[in-house]
């Protein structure tokens, strides 16, 4: 089946880290690119992190830049979403994400729209 | 960064209607536009990418169109699985998604 599934949310203090992962499966995991996508409760969505198939590529949103670190472990189909300094606004339901793409050449080529998302993993940031 | 801005935030109709949504970005992003359907408790679904490429498997009453700097989503006849939340998503630089549309029944 293909799926992915996040894990590693909980409570946190604010200042506090949290890693979150998200385990693929029933696709090639090295050939496409990978997010992360946030939700606040009752909020709308917001795009929080990119990383090519190789991980040559990388973006953050402004407002988690030099605090959250997006990896990825090809050979273990996972991504992950290392998250330091945490802030009572960074409370939100986090979503693994899928990009659309294909690879032609030994090289992969991706758009950025999702179309395969996790169930998400909650994370709440307070004292 | 860019700024996706969508209206209306709310729309209340009725099965049937025709809807539209509008999205304007704060600068041009070409035909890097997808849109998203979300239901409550539900992660996001794919419907629309590059503006207005459907999805495989989403109903044909979906459509998109637009470029440059201004897009609509229509739903040419909103049937009861359609009241959700919508989203549109710029991927011309990095991403972003706009505030979200709310269609409810009227």
């Amino acid at each position: 089946e293909v799926q992915l599934v996040e894990s590693g949310g909980g409570l946190v203090q604010p200042g506090r880290s949290l890693r979150l992962s998200c385990a693929a499966s029933g696709f090639t995991f090295d050939d496409y690119a990978m997010h992360w996508v946030r939700q606040a409760p009752g909020k709308g969505l917001e795009w929080v992190s990119g990383i090519s198939w190789n991980s040559g590529s990388i973006g953050y949103a402004d407002s988690v830049k030099g605090r959250f670190t997006i990896s990825r472990d090809n050979a273990k189909n996972s991504l992950y979403l290392q998250m330091n300094s945490l802030r009572a606004e960074d409370t939100a339901l986090y979503y693994c994400a899928k990009a659309e793409g294909y690879c032609s050449g030994g090289s992969c080529y991706s758009h950025w729209y999702f179309d395969l998302w996790g169930r998400g993993t909650l994370v709440t940031v307070s004292s | 960064d860019i700024q996706m801005t969508q209206s209306p935030s709310t729309l209340s109709a009725s099965v049937g209607d025709r809807v539209t949504i509008t999205c304007r970005a704060s600068q041009s992003i070409s035909s890097w536009l997808a849109w998203y359907q979300q239901k409550p408790g539900k992660a996001p679904k794919l419907l629309i990418y590059k503006a207005s490429s459907l999805e495989s498997g989403v109903p044909s009453r979906f459509s998109g169109s637009g470029s440059g700097t201004e897009f609509t989503l229509t739903i040419s006849s909103l049937q009861p699985d359609d009241f959700a939340t919508y989203y549109c998503q710029q991927y011309n630089s990095y991403s972003s998604f706009g505030g979200g549309t709310k269609v409810e029944i009227k």
